[in-house]
């Protein structure tokens, strides 16, 4: 069974920069043609797409999040990334990576890891 | 790019029937046949309950189904029970091959 675990600082300081990773295990991220996704889920608040990989590096990113993430994916570990550049409170949030069933529709989810930014 | 709308809250009594509807635009749910929902209970990472508008993944009861019409989706859930309380979250993929989320739902089971 595919699983998918995130694991990242759990406290970053306010303009600083966050690094997260997902590692993959029960599969490999190279095997057909998904995108690997983050979503994040700020305090009390919904889902928001943050964007995908492809493990050939291609991406789709939220444009409403605009150039400050950014993802990328080490085939050789069978990890995927995500960086947040100048993070403020706002980026507070449980960050979650996934794999969809084939497109979009993400079955395959991390538990995952509350970021919290500190001033 | 704009979440899809989600009424904030819908509740309904065990053995009923509750819909959730989901309202996008012509460059999301109207335009595409990717439509997913999603159950979060709290704590919790979500689930997929629904993809492609109306098709259930392996697994998931059959009380829940989905559908469309135009600009808006919709998550039926007949026979309520207990454990369908949590909250419901629509996706659609958009025009500029991107997904987005709705605000949400919070189903309670009176």
């Amino acid at each position: 069974q595919l699983q998918v675990q995130e694991s990242g600082p759990g406290l970053v300081k306010s303009s600083e920069t966050l690094s997260l990773t997902c590692t993959v295990s029960g599969g490999s991220i190279s095997s057909n043609h998904f995108y690997w996704g983050w979503i994040r889920q700020s305090p009390g608040k919904g889902l928001e797409w943050i964007g995908s990989i492809h493990y050939s590096g291609r991406t789709a990113s939220n444009p409403s999040l605009k150039s400050r993430f950014t993802m990328s994916v080490d085939t050789s570990k069978n990890q995927f990334s995500l960086k947040v550049n100048s993070v403020t409170a706002a980026d507070t949030a449980v960050y979650y990576c996934a794999r969809p069933l084939y497109t979009g529709n993400y079955f395959f989810w991390g538990q995952g890891t509350l970021v919290t930014v500190a001033s | 790019q704009s979440a899809l709308t989600q009424p904030a809250s819908v509740s309904g009594s065990p053995g009923q029937s509750i819909t959730i509807s989901c309202a996008g635009t012509s460059s999301d749910i109207g335009g595409y046949n990717f439509v997913s929902w999603y159950q979060q209970h709290p704590d919790k990472a979500p689930k997929l309950m629904i993809y492609d508008v109306s098709k259930r993944p392996s697994g998931v009861s059959d009380r829940f189904s989905g559908s469309k019409s135009g600009n808006t989706a919709s998550l039926t859930i007949s026979g309520l029970q207990a454990e369908d309380e949590a909250d419901y979250y629509c996706s659609s993929y958009t025009s500029s091959d991107t997904y987005v989320f709705g605000t949400g739902t919070e189903v309670t089971v009176l």
